[in-house]
């Protein structure tokens, strides 16, 4: 079967930096998303990786190892305003986006 | 302002009524799909759309139907709603060509009960 993991939940410090990551095992890879989604509103997209490597995009970074099968999503200085769920998706060999179930971040001040 | 829409927003609906979930998009995607999230099980595809005429059944199919007369618009029916489709329904849409390629673009969402 598919599978995508992440945790559940995750709790970190305003100002602080942290990673949140995904494994995954899919039937074949065309790539993997990261989306944001604040409580009662639809998920945004973040970043996306087809490539082994780091991708950067302001506060928010995007690793992936695929011979590992598994990626990370990095946030720095983080914001009040970061308190979200954030969504890991594979796309596998039949262009089918598989979701993982979303990690719950928590920021305090 | 290019984007989804979904309606209604919300709706309190009694089993076995028969309901049906908008959606339009004005960003001329070919691909559409319609999820449902639940808490902690993430987003599960029920029908999707890769072209304007075409439908195909996702993960979670059943009780659900589709169609796509046009481009823009992807509605969703429930024919016998049943307490068990108690969900947040999202429409998301994605062009298959261009750098932006396959990633999917999310509509507000509907909040469905059935009692």
């Amino acid at each position: 079967g598919q599978n995508i993991d992440q945790p559940t939940e995750m709790t970190a410090t305003e100002g602080a930096i942290v990673q949140i990551n995904c494994t995954y095992q899919t039937s074949g890879f065309n790539g993997l998303f990261w989306y944001q989604q604040h409580a009662g509103e639809a998920p945004t997209f973040l970043s996306y990786n087809v490539l082994d490597g780091l991708e950067e995009k302001g506060r928010f970074s995007s690793f992936l190892s695929r011979s590992k099968g598994y990626s990370y999503l990095l946030l720095k200085e983080l914001q009040m305003k970061d308190s979200a769920s954030y969504l890991c998706a594979v796309i596998d060999s039949n262009y089918q986006l598989i979701w993982g179930a979303g990690t719950k971040l928590i920021i305090k001040p | 302002i290019a984007g989804i829409t979904q309606a209604p927003t919300s709706q309190i609906l009694a089993a076995g009524r028969r309901m049906t979930l908008r959606c339009t998009q004005d960003m001329r995607h070919n691909a559409m799909y319609w999820y449902r999230q639940d808490l902690g099980l993430g987003l599960r595809l029920i029908h999707y759309s890769n072209t304007a005429g075409t439908t195909g059944k996702g993960e979670v199919p059943d009780g659900y139907s589709v169609s796509r007369a046009n481009t823009d618009d992807f509605p969703l029916t429930l024919a016998s709603a049943v307490p068990s489709q108690t969900s947040v329904y999202f429409c998301a849409s994605s062009d298959s060509s261009g750098r932006d390629a396959d990633t999917q673009y999310f509509g507000p969402g509907t909040r469905l009960t059935v009692l």
